[in-house]
Order: structure tokens, then C-alpha cells, then sequence
């Protein structure tokens, strides 16, 4: 059974930094790609970041890129999300999320972890 | 960025209705596109993926289909356990731009 277990939410002061983690198990964690996506208070889904399954490759959305870093240690089958200069506006449920790849590409999300909530606020 | 404008923003609707969710890409995606079910308090749920597949273990009523930039996820007869919001994703290009959702109510 596939699980993806988040953690390392949490209350941090405006700029300050934090880091997820996720722990998967269940699968061959080293040949997946991984997202994080994530989920502000009562509003919609927002696409943060992701990983190419060797670690190699990453693209950020707009708004986090330059602050978020992810990353991967497919020796321990866990998922990181390193997050500076937070911001009131990077609250939200952070999900991580398995990628499901076509023709070498990653092109849906076929498991999510129950999330891990970030509160940016001083 | 590709934007993803999903419609209605809401629906109310009745066990037994047919309702239909649409999605429209600023530009072509191809058929890079996924449904997601999330229910309060729950992660997403992957329902279709390249616009038109059933994910495995989804009921069969649910459907998509593609029609140039404009995509739709159609659940032919609603159930109870079907009232959730809905969203789609871009998956062609990077960012992989989420729509803003549709919450599915119960009328």
C-alpha cells in the first residue's frame, strides 16, 4: 500500500524558514517523480514544486521560486521541501504527492499524503 | 503560465443528476490534463488523467473528455459520496497550473 506521511509543519514568523519532510513507503520511491502542492486556508489547489525521480531535475511555480528548494534522498525514500524567507501568504496544507510519468514525462498525481499545515505569522 | 478557468464555481444539484464541470486552457495542452475529487478535509483524489482516462478504481460514471482547449468531467448520475469539489490540472507545461475548482452541493 502506498503511504506518503508529511511533517515538519508548523508556526514560523515571517521571514523565517521551515522544512517538510515526506516519508514514502509502499512503492519504488527512486522511480518517481514527486510534487508538493499546497492549500491555503478555504481556497483551491496551488502547484508548488517537483522532483524528477533522480533528484536531477526540478521546476518551481512563480511564486515560490528562489525561496523553496526541493529535494529528494532516495536512499532514505523521503521527499523534502526546504522553505525560506516564508511569507504570511505561503500559509497553507502542504501536500506531497506521488507523479505518475507518460512517455518520460509526469503527467498526473496519483497519491497524496494527508498534508502537513504551515502558518506563517508573527 | 497556462491558465486553467474551471466553471460553474459551484452547482447545486440532486442524487441521480447529470452534471458536467468544465475547464479551459489559456492555450494548447494537448491532453495533459487531470480531474481531481477532494472531499472537506482530504487530500485530492485522482479521478481522469489525459483528459479522458479513468483511474483505476473510479467509478465508471465519472467521464472527460476534450474538445480542443476546452475540457470536461462529466458524472453521469450523482451520487451521495460524489459531493466533494472538483478540479482540474494542466500537466503539459510547467508550472502544471490547478484550476480554481468546482464545489459539487447537494440541492
Amino acid at each position: 500500500e502506498v503511504q506518503l506521511l508529511e511533517s515538519g509543519g508548523g508556526l514560523v514568523q515571517p521571514g523565517g524558514s521551515l522544512r517538510l519532510s515526506c516519508a514514502a513507503s509502499g512503492f519504488t520511491f527512486s522511480s518517481y517523480s514527486m510534487s508538493w502542492v499546497r492549500q491555503a486556508p478555504g481556497k483551491g489547489l496551488e502547484w508548488v514544486a517537483i522532483v524528477s525521480y533522480s533528484g536531477t531535475d526540478t521546476f518551481y511555480a512563480d511564486s515560490v521560486q528562489g525561496r523553496f528548494i526541493i529535494s529528494r534522498d532516495n536512499s532514505k525514500n523521503t521527499l523534502f521541501l526546504q522553505m525560506n524567507s516564508l511569507r504570511a501568504e505561503d500559509t497553507a496544507q502542504y501536500y506531497c504527492a506521488k507523479g505518475v510519468l507518460i512517455l518520460g514525462v509526469t503527467r498526473m498525481l496519483d497519491y497524496w499524503g494527508q498534508g502537513t499545515l504551515v502558518t506563517v505569522s508573527s | 503560465d497556462i491558465q486553467m478557468t474551471q466553471s460553474p464555481s459551484s452547482v447545486s444539484a440532486s442524487v441521480g443528476d447529470r452534471v458536467t464541470i468544465t475547464c479551459r486552457a489559456s492555450q494548447d495542452i494537448s491532453s495533459w490534463l487531470a480531474w481531481y475529487q477532494q472531499k472537506p478535509g482530504k487530500a485530492p483524489k485522482l479521478l481522469i488523467y489525459a483528459a479522458s482516462n479513468l483511474q483505476s478504481g473510479v467509478p465508471s460514471r465519472f467521464s472527460g473528455r476534450r474538445s480542443g482547449t476546452d475540457f470536461t468531467l462529466t458524472i453521469s448520475s450523482l451520487q451521495p459520496e460524489d459531493f466533494a469539489t472538483y478540479y482540474c490540472q494542466q500537466t503539459n507545461t510547467f508550472p502544471h497550473t490547478f484550476g480554481g475548482g468546482t464545489k459539487v452541493e447537494i440541492k
